[in-house]
């Protein structure tokens, strides 16, 4: 069955310490990993998206990463605004109907404290 | 414009009340979806639209019915919600139909909390 599993379910950090999340997956075929920031009350927010093991992305002070298990957002020096839930989604080869359906993660809830 | 605008933002409704939540986008994408949200749960597939016709119904119950009037907008009928049904409402957009291209990014509103009474 086809699965995402993100850890740790929640992150407490201190402005300017770095860490990463994770997000493992079991997929027959992988066309897509996606990573999301949703703000409480808010859509998700796109960030990046991963298509094969090996490849990376940044933007400001995140950084994905894809391996042909799991996925890592690296934060490095964050600050207050980097506090939301980051989801991690993943599109599947196998068809539902016409369409491939994407399997979201629960999410890691993060909070950076001043 | 790279913004999916829902209206409104909140609505409590009653079990025998009737009432639409609306989404527009400009961007000229070519699917659109409903998802449902539960507090610290990630967002729930409920219908996709692709190319302004219904291409995916998560098997959501019928007191939930969903419009595409034009390529822009899409709306969700609801009537007779039940106080389980209380969550927030997201619409999204992509720029092709979800399996069709690789880039498959999601456009999320702000989404519209409902609680039903």
């Amino acid at each position: 069955e086809d699965q995402v599993t993100q850890s740790p379910e929640a992150l407490r950090l201190q402005e300017g310490e770095s860490s990463s999340l994770n997000c493992s997956y079991t997929v027959s075929g992988l066309r897509g990993l996606f990573w999301y920031r949703q703000d409480p009350g808010k859509g998700p927010e796109f960030l990046f998206t991963l298509y094969s093991a090996g490849e990376e992305k940044e933007k400001e002070r995140l950084k994905a990463t894809l391996t042909k298990k799991e996925s890592f957002l690296h934060i490095t020096a964050p600050k207050p605004e980097d506090s939301a839930t980051y989801l991690c989604a993943v599109q599947a080869g196998a068809w539902a109907g016409n369409n491939r359906k994407l399997i979201w993660g629960l999410g890691t809830s993060l909070a950076v404290n001043p | 414009d790279t913004e999916v605008t829902q209206t409104p933002k909140h609505l409590v409704m009653g079990m025998t009340n009737k009432k639409s939540l609306k989404c527009e986008q400009h961007m000229g994408h070519r699917a659109m979806y409903w998802y449902k949200q539960k507090a610290k749960k990630p967002p729930e597939l409920m219908f996709v639209y692709s190319y302004e016709k219904l291409s995916i119904n998560e098997s959501v119950p019928s007191r939930f019915s969903p419009e595409c009037p034009n390529s822009s907008l899409l709306n969700l009928h609801l009537h007779a919600l039940q106080p389980e049904d209380s969550a927030l409402y997201l619409c999204a957009s992509s720029q092709d139909p979800p399996g069709l291209r690789r880039n498959e990014k999601l456009f999320f509103g702000s989404g519209t909390q409902l609680s039903v009474l």
